[in-house]
C-alpha cells in the first residue's frame, strides 16, 4: 500500500521558516517525480515545486521561487520542501503527492496545515 | 501559464441521474511528444484529492467505470454516468502538459 505521510506544518509568523517533510512508502521512491500541492484554506489546489527522480531538476511556481525549496532523499525516501520568508498568503494545507502523467501511478498524503500570521 | 476554466462551478445533480462537467484551457494542450496531459481530480469533503482521469480519457485504478473523461486539444468533458452519493465533492480539472501545471477553479457537485 502506498503512503505518503507529511509532517512539519505549524504557526509561523511572516518572515519565519519551516522545514515540511515527507516519509514515503509501498512504492519504488527513486522511480518517480514528486510534488507539493498546497490548498488555501476554502480555496482551490496550486502546484508549488516538483523534482524529478535524481533531483537534479526542480521546478517552482512563480510565487514561492527564491522562498521555497524542493529536495529528496531517496536513500531515506523522503521528500522536503524548505519554506523561508514566509506570507500570510502561504498559509494552505501542504500536499506531498507522487504522479505520473503516462501510467496509473497517483497519491497523495493527508497534508500538513501551515498557518502564516502574527 | 495555461488558464483552465471550468463549467459549472456548482453542479446540483439527482442521484441516479448523469452529471457533466466541462474544462476548457487557454492552450492547446497537446504536447511536443503527441500526448495531451490533461486530467480529471475528486476532492471528497475533508479529504486529499484523488486523480480520477489521466490523459484525458484513462482512468486510475480503483476508479469506478461510471467516470469518464473526453476531449481534445482544449476542450474536455468528464461524465459520470449514473451519480452516486459517493461522488459528492469538489471536481478539479489539470493540464500537465506545460509547467506550472494548473488546476480550474472546482465544480462542487452535490446532490438535490
Amino acid at each position: 500500500e502506498v503512503q505518503l505521510v507529511e509532517s512539519g506544518g505549524g504557526l509561523v509568523q511572516p518572515g519565519g521558516s519551516l522545514r515540511l517533510s515527507c516519509a514515503a512508502s509501498g512504492f519504488t521512491f527513486s522511480s518517480y517525480w514528486m510534488l507539493w500541492v498546497r490548498q488555501a484554506p476554502g480555496k482551490g489546489l496550486e502546484w508549488v515545486a516538483n523534482i524529478n527522480q535524481d533531483g537534479n531538476v526542480k521546478q517552482y511556481v512563480d510565487s514561492v521561487k527564491g522562498r521555497f525549496t524542493i529536495s529528496r532523499d531517496n536513500a531515506k525516501n523522503s521528500l522536503y520542501l524548505q519554506l523561508n520568508s514566509l506570507r500570510v498568503e502561504d498559509t494552505a494545507v501542504y500536499y506531498c503527492m507522487t504522479t505520473s502523467r503516462s501510467v496509473a501511478h497517483d497519491y497523495w498524503g493527508q497534508g500538513t496545515l501551515v498557518t502564516v500570521s502574527s | 501559464d495555461v488558464v483552465m476554466t471550468q463549467s459549472p462551478l456548482s453542479l446540483p445533480v439527482t442521484l441516479g441521474q448523469p452529471a457533466s462537467i466541462s474544462c476548457r484551457s487557454s492552450q492547446s494542450l497537446v504536447n511536443s511528444d503527441g500526448n495531451t496531459y490533461f486530467n480529471w481530480f475528486q476532492q471528497r469533503p475533508g479529504q486529499s484529492p484523488r486523480r480520477l482521469i489521466y490523459k484525458v480519457s484513462n482512468r486510475d485504478s480503483g476508479v469506478p467505470d461510471r467516470f469518464s473523461g473526453s476531449g481534445s486539444g482544449t476542450d474536455f468533458t468528464l461524465k459520470i454516468s449514473r451519480v452516486e452519493a459517493e461522488d459528492v465533492g469538489v471536481y478539479y480539472c489539470m493540464e500537465g502538459t506545460q509547467w506550472p501545471w494548473t488546476f480550474g477553479q472546482g465544480t462542487k457537485v452535490e446532490i438535490k
